[in-house]
């Protein structure tokens, strides 16, 4: 089992463009969640998703959007980005509804806004 | 709004240190989470606590519901338990993150 993967690892972007983030969840879960973590901080919940629909969100403007598959792997799409994107993003999947068991994370993707 | 706080931020011990990590949290929450995150950024789940405590190998966490208090404890420490460890509170439909302390143990 591969666990959650995440890909690109690093990825350095302009600000003003829009960047993809993908997530395959662990093999059997169905919900994915993502994170943003800032450096020196601690992560900050972006949204989940369950059954191809968002569920729950946090405080992120709408330049922050998702997607699932119906294979339960996500994407992560920022829009128009600024400096202070520049961040770790972290995808967990879990079985059922947010850290209601215990959520798997990658190794996130290291996102550049230059 | 829920605020989880951490204590210390930073922790540097001794090979073999027993080591405490605390997280407090300000409003009732339905689960608590411990994670370890090493250098890269990967984050592993540890424990999830809504009542009492729980051991697994060296690792010891405990929850304090009505004083909103949970520890994490590790007995005879080794280098490689250097990470950063964050609790994570699940408030009903919110997960909040603490800002994690960074453990450095010498060999």
């Amino acid at each position: 089992d591969a666990g959650v993967t995440q890909s690109p690892t690093h990825l350095i972007k302009t600000r003003g463009q829009q960047v993809t983030l993908r997530c395959s969840p662990k093999s059997g879960h169905d919900t994915v969640s993502w994170y943003q973590q800032a450096l020196g901080q601690g992560p900050q919940f972006i949204f989940q998703y369950y059954e191809e629909e968002e569920r729950q969100r946090g405080n992120f403007p709408d330049r922050f959007s998702g997607h699932q598959y119906p294979n339960y792997s996500s994407e992560l799409n920022v829009n128009a980005l600024l400096l202070g994107d520049s961040a770790l993003y972290l995808c967990a999947s879990s079985p059922g509804q947010l850290f209601e068991a215990e959520a798997f994370f990658g190794q996130g993707t290291r996102l550049t806004v230059v | 709004k829920n605020e989880v706080e951490q204590s210390p931020q930073n922790l540097t011990a001794q090979e073999g240190e027993f080591i405490t990590i605390n997280c407090s949290y300000s409003v009732g929450i339905s689960a608590l989470h411990w994670l370890q995150q090493h250098p890269g950024g990967g984050i592993v789940s540890l424990f999830m606590l809504s009542s009492g405590k729980k051991k697994h190998g060296r690792l010891i966490a405990t929850i304090n519901i009505q004083e909103k208090h949970s520890s994490l404890h590790i007995t005879a420490s080794h280098p490689r338990d250097s990470a950063v460890y964050i609790c994570a509170a699940r408030e009903s439909d919110k997960i909040i993150f603490g800002k994690g302390t960074r453990l450095h143990i010498l060999p």
